[in-house]
């Protein structure tokens, strides 16, 4: 059972660049999402899915484009990559949409610095 | 809005030291609390969670209660151990556009020295 996966661990950019960060589980969870990480600001909510078919934006979406064709992927793809996109990012899944009961689990995480 | 406040880090502690780190909430309704810890390298991973007032979470020896009279969730270890040594996040939980949101502190880093 591998959880939740990303890829790529590592990842330079230059600005305006495009690229698109991998996200997979296999707990068959229906609701997952990204999150950002930056220093001195905890995790940030960017975009999540309730289920395939249906995503919604988060707290911080500007930039960030993201897609649920399956319930195993969910792919985060920045349009235009810019310097303040640089950090790390996380993704995650849970069963139901009740995290009260639920158990979220988070992928290792990519860091992305954009130059 | 709902937040999350934590106390800054980094803490640092010799081993065996009791640890206290401090988070307060700000909520509308009646959240969910948790503890996330991140070791070097990692995603985060659930330490503990109270659903509702009173109720204590612990895991690994840690702890933490739900004090809705003091809006805290304050976390709490007896002996610290080296491999304690991680950030550790505090989070809530609210309602919005007909989902539960988790929304986390900005973490506190925990340094514990042999």
């Amino acid at each position: 059972n591998a959880g939740v996966t990303q890829t790529p661990k590592f990842q330079v950019l230059k600005t305006g660049q495009s690229m698109t960060l991998q996200c997979a589980q296999d707990m068959n969870h229906e609701y997952m999402s990204w999150y950002r990480q930056d220093p001195g600001m905890g995790l940030r909510l960017i975009h999540y899915s309730v289920g395939a078919g249906i995503t919604d934006q988060g707290e911080v979406p500007n930039g960030y484009n993201v897609s649920r064709s399956t319930t195993e992927d969910f792919p985060l793809r920045l349009l235009s990559a810019a310097p303040s996109q640089t950090s790390v990012y996380f993704c995650a899944s849970r069963s139901s949409g009740i995290p009260a009961t639920d158990t979220q689990y988070f992928g290792p995480g990519t860091r992305l610095t954009v130059l | 809005g709902d937040s999350v406040t934590q106390m800054e880090g980094p803490v640092t502690l010799s081993e065996e030291a009791f640890l206290t780190i401090n988070c307060t909430y700000t909520a509308t309704g009646y959240p969910s609390l948790f503890w996330y810890v991140q070791y070097p390298g990692e995603g985060l991973q659930l330490l503990l969670k109270a659903t509702k007032a009173d109720d204590k979470g612990s895991n690994k020896g840690f702890e933490a209660t739900y004090r809705k009279e003091t809006t805290s969730f304050h976390l709490e270890k007896g002996s610290v151990q080296v491999s304690d040594s991680a950030v550790y996040f505090c989070a809530l939980t609210f309602w919005m556009d007909s989902s539960y949101k988790l929304i986390f502190g900005s973490g506190t880093r925990l340094l514990v020295r042999p």
